[in-house]
């Protein structure tokens, strides 16, 4: 167990719907990551929060959105779903340590998302 | 921005023979490679990770090395078993005032054969 949760394991719904999906991270671990995966793929990197700001962009469409809160919990929401939008979705947490150079990055158990 | 290739994309070794996986990245300002192994529909695990002021690291069947100067690292499994079937994932990583900003590599699909 690394220490992420995740909720909800898995999530199917329809197209056009919206989604929210939710990751808690290691007891003081300020940045958060989400990624995609879908099927037989790699991860895709999509946005990172450190703190409850954003800090790094990747490939993340803008029907996406995410924010983190002063708990330091993070969420993904995801609207105007498509069925190509069926994937692992992975949130990841990293700590940042003043004076630390390397940080672990550690994930989460994942979200199944299936769009029908 | 950081690019990482991967290579191969599928991997097949009978079991006890060794594997390895190689990477190369563009960025010279990496500093930081870890390894994740993920098995079918689970999360990505970290297996090792080596940092740029090393050049090689081990854990018993596992090894890491890095080549600054060619900007490549690998992994190495050795007297491979059955349980070491998964896809692997290389990333190379950048310190920032955040933390680390993660690229990763496509994968490589291990497959060991009894």
């Amino acid at each position: 167990d690394s220490g992420v949760t995740q909720t909800p394991k898995h999530l199917i719904t329809a197209t056009g719907q919206r989604v929210t999906l939710r990751c808690s991270p290691r007891s003081g671990d300020l940045s958060v990551y989400w990624y995609q995966q879908s099927l037989d793929q790699g991860l895709q990197f999509l946005i990172q929060y450190y703190n409850g700001e954003e800090r790094a962009k990747g490939n993340i469409l803008e029907r996406f959105s995410a924010q983190q809160f002063p708990d330091l919990h993070s969420e993904l929401n995801l609207s105007s779903l498509e069925l190509g939008d069926s994937a692992l979705y992975f949130c990841a947490s990293s700590v940042k340590s003043a004076g630390e150079t390397y940080n672990e990055q550690f994930f989460g158990p994942g979200t199944r998302l299936t769009v029908l | 921005g950081e690019n990482v290739e991967q290579h191969p994309s599928t991997l097949s070794v009978q079991e006890g023979d060794s594997a390895v996986i190689k990477c190369t990245y563009s960025d010279s300002a990496s500093n930081y490679f870890p390894w994740y192994k993920q098995e079918l529909g689970k999360r990505p695990q970290l297996i090792i990770d080596i940092r740029s002021n090393v050049g090689e690291k081990k854990d018993q069947r596992i090894a890491v090395t890095l080549n600054k100067t060619a900007k490549h690292f690998s992994l190495h499994i050795t007297e491979t078993q059955p349980e070491d079937s998964a896809v692997y994932f290389c990333a190379a990583s950048i310190s920032t005032d955040y933390g680390q900003n993660f690229v990763f590599g496509p994968g490589t699909r291990l497959s060991v054969l009894p």
